[in-house]
Formats: structure tokens, C-alpha cells, sequence
């Protein structure tokens, strides 16, 4: 069984250009969930992908979009970047939709914006 | 806005003290209550998920008890040790059909040899 894996690691982008961030889901697991950690906060919701629609949104701009493929891998695009948007961004798989099972986490993309 | 709470914000031990931290969360609408354990340069890792009133989960030296009705969790860490050092977050689940995680901002604990 693999884990969650991301990609890139490290990313910094100009105020202004787009970004896509990517999650490899863990096996079996067809919904992803995206969480945005600023710096001293808490993990917050971004959107969560179920058999690739988008199945809930959290108080982000329609400039955050996603996408989910049939291999349940998925994308994190950002357009416009702003300097706010500089977070670690962190992918989260579960193997049933509405659950209450427990999330799989990557270890993140950390995005600086400048 | 529901909002998760988190104390205390961090916590400095010595190795084989016991310790807990507290979460408060949204007393309706409740559907889990997560823990979660994120150590620096890793995944956040799974500890509990716990969905009943008066639940009580043990992993090693780890427990949490969970009270729905106040809307509060504890964690407990027995005997603490170095490699007990992370960031410690809880996260409320509501009702619904997205698994849309309300975090709290973490308490940090390290242990000292």
C-alpha cells in the first residue's frame, strides 16, 4: 500500500503567475481532499474531489481550482497568485466518501509567493 | 463560523512526564473528531477518530476521551518521550457528505532527555 505523495516540494512563483500542485492519492482511495496551512494556523479547507467532481468548497476564491483523474491522482491550480497564497498545501485521500474514517495526508508543497 | 480551539499553543516536557492538551469544538452538528499527529518534514498522521459521546481510544502511550455534548476533547501522552516531539492537531468533522476537516491550529509539545 503507497501513501500520499506530492509534488513539488518547494515551489516559488512571482505575484500574479499560475501555480499547479500535484497529489498522488493512496491506493484504493477515490476522494481527495486540499487544505491550505498558513503560518500559524490550522490546515483550512480548500475543496474535496469524489469520482472527479468536485463534492464540497471551503471559503477559497474560484481562482483555486482542481482537478481529479481517473487514477484518483489530482491537481491544485492556482491562478493569479498573490502573496497570501504563500502556504503549505497539503493533500488528504480517504477511501469512502462522507465518512468518518481517518485521512491520509501528504507531506505538502510549500508555496512562496513573492 | 465554527471554530476549533486549541490549548495549550505548545507545551516544553521532560522526558517521562505525563501530559494533556485540550480541543474545543462545535457541539452541534457533530459527526468525529480527529487527532492527528504531524511531526516537522512529515504527513500529519492519523492517531483517533472518535464519533461517540464519552468514546475513550487508547494507542500506547497515547489516550483521548471525547464529550460531544460540551464540545471538548483531551489527548494524553503518558510517560512522554523525545520521540513524542510534534505538533498535535484536532479537527472537527460536521455533518454532511464532504469530509471537510475544521482544524484547530495545533499544540506543539517537546520532550526534553
Amino acid at each position: 500500500e503507497t501513501g500520499v505523495t506530492q509534488s513539488p516540494t518547494h515551489l516559488i512563483k512571482t505575484r500574479g503567475q499560475q501555480v499547479t500542485l500535484r497529489c498522488s492519492s493512496q491506493s484504493g482511495h477515490n476522494t481527495v481532499s486540499w487544505y491550505q496551512q498558513a503560518l500559524g494556523q490550522g490546515p483550512q479547507f480548500i475543496f474535496q474531489y469524489y469520482r472527479e467532481e468536485e463534492n464540497g468548497r471551503g471559503n477559497f476564491p474560484p481562482r483555486f481550482s482542481g482537478l481529479q483523474f481517473p487514477n484518483y491522482s489530482s491537481e491544485l491550480n492556482v491562478n493569479a497568485l498573490e502573496l497570501d497564497d504563500s502556504a503549505l498545501y497539503l493533500c488528504a485521500s480517504s477511501p469512502v466518501v462522507g465518512s468518518r474514517y481517518e485521512q491520509y495526508f501528504g507531506p505538502g508543497t510549500r508555496l512562496t509567493v513573492t | 463560523i465554527l471554530n476549533v480551539e486549541q490549548s495549550p499553543q505548545s507545551l516544553h516536557v521532560q522526558e517521562g512526564d505525563s501530559t494533556n492538551f485540550t480541543c474545543s469544538f462545535p457541539s452541534s452538528n457533530f459527526y468525529a473528531l480527529h487527532w492527528y499527529r504531524w511531526e516537522t518534514a512529515k504527513s500529519p498522521e492519523a492517531l483517533f477518530v472518535m464519533t461517540l459521546n464519552g468514546d475513550e481510544k487508547k494507542k500506547g502511550r497515547i489516550s483521548a476521551t471525547l464529550n460531544t455534548k460540551e464540545g471538548y476533547s483531551y489527548l494524553y501522552i503518558k510517560g512522554s518521550q523525545p520521540e513524542d516531539s510534534a505538533t498535535y492537531l484536532c479537527a472537527f468533522m460536521g455533518g454532511g457528505n464532504t469530509d471537510k476537516l475544521i482544524f484547530g491550529t495545533g499544540t506543539r509539545l517537546q520532550v526534553f532527555p
